[in-house]
C-alpha cells in the first residue's frame, strides 16, 4: 500500500504570513492524484487543492498553492496571507490513478496567531 | 441534499451495547468509505466498498465491527459489545468509481461510549 507522510503535527503562523506543509508520499505508479484536506474544529473534511500527477504546473486555488515534486514524491502546501479561518488540521491525500483507496497522512495541525 | 449524509451526528452509549451509524453518500457515488478518528489524530481507514461489495476490509480493527450496504447506495456501520476504546468520530466519504476526483465527506458522527 501506498503512504504519505506529514512530518510536522503541528505548525502555527503569524495572521498575514505565509506558511507551508510539508507532505511526502511513496509509490512505484506513474498515474496518480494528490489531495489537500482541511479540517475545522467542525470536523467537517473540505478539499482544498488537487494535483493530477501528469500535470507538471503546480495547481493554485487563490491563496493556496502546491509545490509538486514527482520525483521527489513531495507534495507541500502553501497558504499565503494567511487567515484566522485557516487555522484547522492539514491531511494530505493519495489516489491512485487505478484504484479507488484514498490514502492520508496524519496530519498537521495548523495555528495562525493574530 | 447533495453532500453526504451521516447520522446520528452524536451518540453516546453505555459499554457493551450495540450502535448503528449510517451514511448516505452522493446520489451515483459507487465507491463508499469509512475512518475512524480519534481525538486529535489522524484518519484509520476500517472500510471502502465498491457498489455493495467491500473490496477491502482490512482496516475493521475487530469482529465486532461490520459494515453493509445496500443498493449500491446506504451504509450502515455496526459496533457489537462496544467498548470505551471504540469512542471517536466516524467519517463516512464517497466518491465516483474512477477518476481525479476528491473523496466528498460527511461531518462524521461523534461516538461516546460510557
Amino acid at each position: 500500500a501506498q503512504t504519505v507522510t506529514q512530518s510536522q503535527p503541528e505548525m502555527s503562523v503569524q495572521e498575514a504570513e505565509t506558511v507551508t506543509l510539508s507532505c511526502t508520499y511513496d509509490t512505484s505508479e506513474s498515474d496518480y492524484y494528490l489531495f489537500w484536506y482541511k479540517q475545522p474544529p467542525s470536523r467537517q473534511m473540505i478539499l482544498v487543492i488537487r494535483q493530477e500527477a501528469y500535470k507538471q504546473q503546480n495547481a493554485t486555488e487563490n491563496r493556496f498553492s502546491v509545490n509538486f515534486q514527482k520525483a521527489a514524491k513531495s507534495f507541500s502546501l502553501k497558504i499565503s496571507d494567511s487567515q484566522l479561518g485557516d487555522a484547522a488540521m492539514y491531511f494530505c491525500a493519495y489516489r491512485s490513478g487505478t484504484g479507488n483507496q484514498f490514502y492520508f497522512g496524519t496530519g498537521t495541525s495548523l495555528t495562525v496567531i493574530p | 441534499g447533495a453532500g453526504v449524509s451521516q447520522s446520528p451526528s452524536n451518540k453516546v452509549t453505555e459499554k457493551g451495547k450495540d450502535v448503528e451509524l449510517r451514511c448516505d453518500p452522493i446520489s451515483g457515488h459507487t465507491a463508499l468509505y469509512w475512518y475512524r478518528q480519534s481525538l486529535g489524530q489522524g484518519l484509520e481507514f476500517l472500510i471502502y466498498f465498491q457498489g455493495n461489495s467491500a473490496p477491502d476490509k482490512s482496516g475493521l480493527p475487530s469482529d465486532r465491527f461490520s459494515a453493509e450496504r445496500t443498493g449500491g447506495s446506504v451504509s450502515t456501520l455496526t459496533i457489537q459489545r462496544t467498548q470505551q476504546e471504540d469512542s471517536a468520530v466516524y467519517l463516512c466519504a464517497s466518491s465516483p468509481r474512477l477518476g481525479n476526483t476528491e473523496a466528498f465527506f460527511g461531518q462524521g458522527t461523534r461516538l461516546t461510549v460510557v
